[in-house]
């Protein structure tokens, strides 16, 4: 299994939901990575889970909270977003050595 | 700190042709890597091809190959024989290498493709 699986693939929130993604890969990639992609832009990391531990949080706004309950998973926690919220959101794995770097196909979220 | 650029927003080429994206790179690390991404308007980000930086000889695969000039930080993507499939968002980026098990990838803004028949 070479793959990064994301769900869902669009997701459509209310500014008062709460909402998750959910990331998965069984290629035993032991780094997990949450990216923001806003339209005509390139990703931007958000947060880097090494070891299921969260490693880098990009000053990423509470309303974003990432978990990684095994090697395996990641989720990202939404709650009381803004419309700018409004953005792709990639999630990606890789080695610790940084080698088969990985991209799911993302979630497409809209807020309204 | 490192830096990606990539100064074509827009490119097109002619179906069978081959095209060159165009990607300058600074860093201070002598150990780094440089990637190249497809993005279709799906939104999936397709990896192509890498080069580390101690690699001896310029990345190959398939239609895909990197022209590495370390002395002039240039790692250009050449995509032979164009196909109409290959019309997408392509990315360059870097790879920022932590000690704690894990690297971050610095992008730049991308060159959008059009193959035209």
């Amino acid at each position: 299994d070479t793959e990064v699986t994301q769900t869902p693939k669009h997701l459509v929130m209310g500014m008062t939901n709460k909402k998750s993604l959910k990331c998965e890969q069984h290629m035993g990639h032991r780094a997990m990575y949450w990216y923001k992609q806003k339209a005509k832009k390139p990703p931007e990391l958000m947060f880097v889970y090494s070891y299921e531990k969260l490693s880098i949080n990009e000053s990423v706004p509470s309303r974003f909270s990432p978990e990684c309950p095994n090697s395996s998973l990641l989720n990202l926690h939404l709650h009381a977003l803004q419309p700018e919220d409004s953005a792709l959101y990639l999630c990606a794995s890789s080695q610790a050595t940084g080698d088969g770097y990985t991209f799911g196909s993302g979630t497409r979220l809209t807020v309204v | 700190a490192q830096k990606i650029t990539q100064t074509q927003p827009g490119m097109f080429v002619q179906e069978k042709e081959a095209v060159t994206l165009d990607c300058t790179y600074d860093t201070s690390d002598p150990s780094y890597g440089l990637f190249w991404y497809k993005q279709p308007s799906s939104g999936e980000m397709i990896f192509l091809i890498y080069q580390g930086s101690y690699d001896q000889q310029n990345a190959t695969e398939g239609r895909y190959s990197l022209n590495f000039q370390k002395a002039r930080k240039s790692a250009n993507l050449v995509i032979s024989a164009s196909q109409l499939g290959d019309s997408a968002m392509y990315f360059c980026a870097m790879r920022e290498v932590f000690s704690g098990g894990y690297n971050k990838l610095i992008f730049g803004a991308g060159t959008r493709l059009a193959v035209h028949p």
